[in-house]
């Protein structure tokens, strides 16, 4: 059974880095086939989906223009686990960020599943 | 983007009744489509894919149907633990979006 633990402070300040990692258990994070995601979750934006990285031949990523140039997600083969950095961050980034698997993503069984606890994060000074 | 726009945002209903969610994406996704459930402080679960394929160890009350841009999710026979919100997402085209929501409730 695939699961996902989600880490990192539940706290932010304005204009500094918000840092998510996502360690994975049962599944591997270079496994074709599969995408590993971010996503967020707000009254205001509701689920927001933030970006991926994938593994064929090389590391890719993908990232919602919302956030694109302040967001980096990177993958660490050693530790089985993904990271989310989202710079320069404001109180509109304050939601529930859950990490999830994408899977099966080039065909319409595509899917999320399993998904992180999610982590609140608060921006605020 | 693809907009996904969900009806009704919620729903009042009792245990056994029949309970279905509509979904419209803003153009054509085939069948590119999931749905969730989710619980208060809790991740969203997934329910069903490809637009009607039911995810193992989910209950068989709950259905999916459509193609193209107009989608349903029935719940055939409430339960009292399917008071939640369910959501829909398209996987067709970067970004994957997600409809707004309907909360099932009493």
């Amino acid at each position: 059974q695939v699961q996902l633990q989600q880490s990192g402070p539940g706290q932010v300040k304005p204009s500094q880095t918000l840092s998510l990692t996502c360690a994975i258990s049962g599944d591997g994070v270079s496994r074709n086939s599969v995408a590993w995601n971010w996503i967020r979750q707000s009254p205001s934006r509701g689920l927001e989906w933030l970006g991926r990285t994938y593994y064929r031949s090389k590391w890719n990523t993908d990232y919602a223009l919302s956030v694109k140039g302040r967001i980096t997600i990177n993958a660490d083969t050693s530790k089985n686990q993904f990271s989310l950095q989202l710079n320069s961050v404001t109180p509109e980034d304050t939601a529930v960020y859950y990490c999830t698997r994408w899977t099966d993503y080039t065909t319409n069984f595509a899917r999320f599943d399993p998904w992180g606890q999610g982590t609140l994060v608060t921006v605020s000074s | 983007d693809i907009q996904m726009t969900q009806s009704p945002s919620s729903v009042s209903a009792s245990v056994g009744d029949r309970v279905t969610i509509t979904c419209r994406a803003s153009q054509a996704i085939s069948s590119w489509l999931a749905w969730y459930q989710q619980e208060p402080g809790k991740a969203p679960k997934l329910l069903i894919y490809a637009a009607s394929s039911l995810q193992s160890g989910v209950p068989s009350r709950f259905s999916g149907s459509g193609s193209g841009t107009d989608f349903t999710l029935t719940i055939s026979s409430l339960q009292p633990e399917d008071f939640a919100t369910y959501y829909c997402q398209q996987a067709h085209s970067l970004p994957p979006t997600f409809g707004g929501g309907t909360k099932v409730e009493i």
